[in-house]
């Protein structure tokens, strides 16, 4: 079955330090990767998109990897902030040809980064 | 400005009783997604439309039903809500082209009670 696997623990960050957050899938070839930030009680929001044939993307201090191989994306947060605690989810884009099919989201990692 | 739009924000119903959510959006964007997202769970994906097609998983329960009289709004019916129907509804927009999607924004959601 497919399945997207992300970090579902907490993961503790002291601020300043950079933040990496791994998004695992299996039985998919996914045409886009995304990642999404989600504060509690608040809907989603976006933050970068990439692309099969790409390898990184970056925005700010923000930093996605994709690799298709091991089928893994890697999200880094530099420079972490207070700010930045919230949920991470990873989200894949399934392209079946036809019209698009919907994202399909990992449960997301909950980051907090402590003073 | 909010561009896609959820109402209410908090809706309680019984059990049993039908439910309506509504979504709207301004970003003319022609794909609209309903996911449903149960605490500390990944959004899961109920239905979307891409333009006026309708895919629904075939996950979804018969008893969620959903409308898109226009590109603007989207609605989820519940039909006969049940306690395990109690979640945060999400509803989200993309632009799709050649059958593939860019970013998704998501509105507010709607916490959804069952008493």
């Amino acid at each position: 079955s497919q399945k997207i696997e992300q970090n579902s623990e907490a993961l503790n960050i002291q601020e300043g330090k950079t933040a990496t957050l791994t998004c695992n899938y299996t039985n998919y070839s996914p045409a886009y990767l995304q990642w999404y930030r989600q504060d509690p009680g608040r809907g989603p929001v976006f933050l970068l998109l990439i692309r099969e044939n790409e390898k990184e993307k970056r925005k700010e201090r923000l930093k996605v990897t994709f690799d298709t191989t091991l089928k893994q994306s890697l999200f880094h947060i530099t420079a972490s902030q207070p700010a930045d605690s919230a949920t991470y989810l990873c989200a894949l884009d399934m392209y079946s040809g036809g019209g698009a099919d919907g994202l399909t989201f990992g449960k997301g990692t909950h980051l907090i980064i402590q003073p | 400005d909010a561009m896609v739009i959820q109402n209410p924000r908090y809706q309680v119903t019984q059990f049993g009783k039908p439910v309506t959510l509504s979504c709207s959006q301004t970003l003319n964007h022609n794909v609209m997604y309903w996911y449903q997202q149960k605490s500390s769970q990944a959004p899961k994906l109920l239905f979307h439309y891409y333009d006026k097609d309708f895919n629904n998983e075939a996950d979804t329960p018969d008893n969620f039903q959903s409308r898109r009289p226009n590109t603007s709004f989207c609605f989820l019916d519940i039909r006969s809500p049940g306690l395990g129907d109690a979640a945060m509804y999400l509803c989200a927009t993309s632009r799709g082209t050649g059958g593939r999607n860019t970013e998704a924004f998501f509105g507010q959601g709607t916490r959804l009670t069952v008493v």
